[in-house]
């Protein structure tokens, strides 16, 4: 069966501090994987999703960046977080663009 | 671009109320799935809607794929406390290659 992993669970981060998050997909190959932010009590926001290895499309234009060094592998990152980077990130991995997408667990991330 | 519309926002019932939340697209659509995200969790799939008019059917949830393929609908019967939380939808345009989420629909049930 397939699993998704994301850690942390959650995070305090300082402004202008750096971020790291991973997403890690087991028991497929090749899959479509997706970060979105959700701010609270709102909607889930697309910021990056990727068909393969080391392409990446992005949703909307940002101080974030997302990268896939490995097929299973999804990670978000940022050099300087903001403020406004408060939020609930989830990983999201589907088989194609046609199915259903699963969602690991998600990393609330508080910027201070 | 595509966009996905979700109402209402908030829908506060009554435990035994029945509730329903509406999905509109721009744009025609290949499929529609629905999803529901409990308070303090992460979405987790319900359903997908791929023909003209379908209608799936899950305990007391009915889903509605519309005519045009433009517009979806979930409904559920008679509402429990195990229902609360945010229901999603989500339409697939082929061109775009990939779904949009529309902004939910946060039900919550009064015992």
């Amino acid at each position: 069966s397939q699993t998704i992993h994301q850690w942390p669970a959650t995070l305090v981060q300082p402004v202008g501090s750096p971020l790291s998050l991973e997403c890690t997909v087991e028991g497929t190959s090749n899959p479509n994987l997706y970060w979105y932010r959700q701010a609270a009590g709102r909607g889930l926001q697309l910021l990056f999703y990727s068909v393969g290895i080391g392409q990446i499309s992005s949703e909307v234009p940002q101080n974030l960046s997302a990268s896939r060094p490995q097929d299973r592998q999804f990670i978000l990152s940022s050099k300087k977080l903001l403020l406004s980077d408060s939020g609930f990130y989830l990983c999201a991995w589907s088989r194609s663009s046609y199915n259903e997408q699963f969602f690991g667990p998600g990393t609330r991330l508080t910027v201070l | 671009g595509q966009q996905v519309m979700q109402i209402p926002q908030y829908q506060h019932v009554q435990e035994g109320e029945d509730f329903t939340t509406y999905c509109n697209s721009s744009t025609t659509l290949s499929n529609i799935q629905w999803y529901k995200q409990r308070p303090g969790g992460h979405p987790v799939f319900l359903i997908q809607l791929v023909k003209s008019g379908e209608v799936k059917k899950q305990k007391r949830l009915t889903f509605q794929f519309g005519e045009a393929k433009k517009n979806s609908s979930l409904h559920i019967t008679a509402t429990q406390t195990t229902d609360v939380g945010t229901y999603f939808c989500a339409g697939l345009n082929t061109n775009a290659g990939k779904s949009t989420f529309g902004d939910g629909t946060t039900l919550t049930v009064k015992p």
